[in-house]
């Protein structure tokens, strides 16, 4: 069964806090990816995973860093984490890199920052 | 920066009508274009997807690729209430990643 996971679905964090969203998929996929999406800016692109530990800055990675230590699973990490940062942020995963191939999204996590 | 253009914002029609939506994108790489479907508090999910100039046709769906004019649409055929989502459109960025627009919300009322 295709599928990404995303852990937590909702998370509430005071400024300054540091956050992990953790991220899932069982389909062998070299490259993933993390977005997040705000209300009239649509998806974004934070940063990208062509497989283990090579990754990429996407359009806006400041305040954000990643991990990719196993194929199947990436994280996003906010070091202090800031007020504008509040989002609901979305992992994929597709089978290559750019528009020839489909992204397989997750469930998504709501983050709010106090 | 690429931009994918989105038209129009929103849509409400009524159950049985035809939907047309239209997306505009700023990059003639020769890689496929790809409509998202997304319903609330959900992760986005492919749709259709369409590589080559003309039309493409899935059950409801009829997709249009133009890329002369960097101009691709959408069709839904005898739309249903389970349609009602947010509709995202994306294409290539010239540095090989994709590009998404900023969707267009259909409701289709009963």
């Amino acid at each position: 069964d295709m599928k990404v996971t995303q852990m937590p679905r909702y998370l509430i964090k005071r400024m300054g806090e540091n956050v992990l969203l953790e991220c899932g998929q069982d389909m062998s996929h070299e490259t993933m990816y993390w977005y997040r999406q705000d209300p009239g800016l649509g998806l974004q692109l934070i940063y990208i995973s062509y497989d283990v530990d090579s990754n990429s800055e996407g359009d806006i990675p400041k305040g954000y860093r990643v991990s990719r230590k196993k194929r199947e699973h990436f994280s996003l990490i906010l070091d202090s984490a800031k007020t504008n940062q509040t989002s609901v942020y979305f992992c994929a995963s597709s089978p290559g890199t750019g528009s020839s191939y489909e992204q397989y999204f997750g469930p998504g996590t709501r983050l709010t920052v106090l | 920066q690429e931009k994918v253009q989105q038209s129009p914002e929103s849509l409400i029609v009524p159950e049985g009508a035809m939907v047309s939506l239209n997306c505009s994108f700023s990059d003639s790489a020769s890689q496929s274009i790809w409509w998202y479907q997304q319903h609330p508090g959900k992760g986005p999910k492919a749709l259709i997807s369409i590589f080559s100039n003309g039309n493409k046709k899935e059950g409801r769906l009829t997709v249009y690729l133009n890329r002369a004019s960097l101009h691709v649409s959408l069709h839904i055929k005898d739309s249903q209430p389970s349609d009602s989502a947010v509709y995202l459109c994306a294409g290539p960025s010239n540095t090989n990643k994709v590009v998404f627009g900023t969707g267009t919300r259909l409701q289709v009322l009963p």
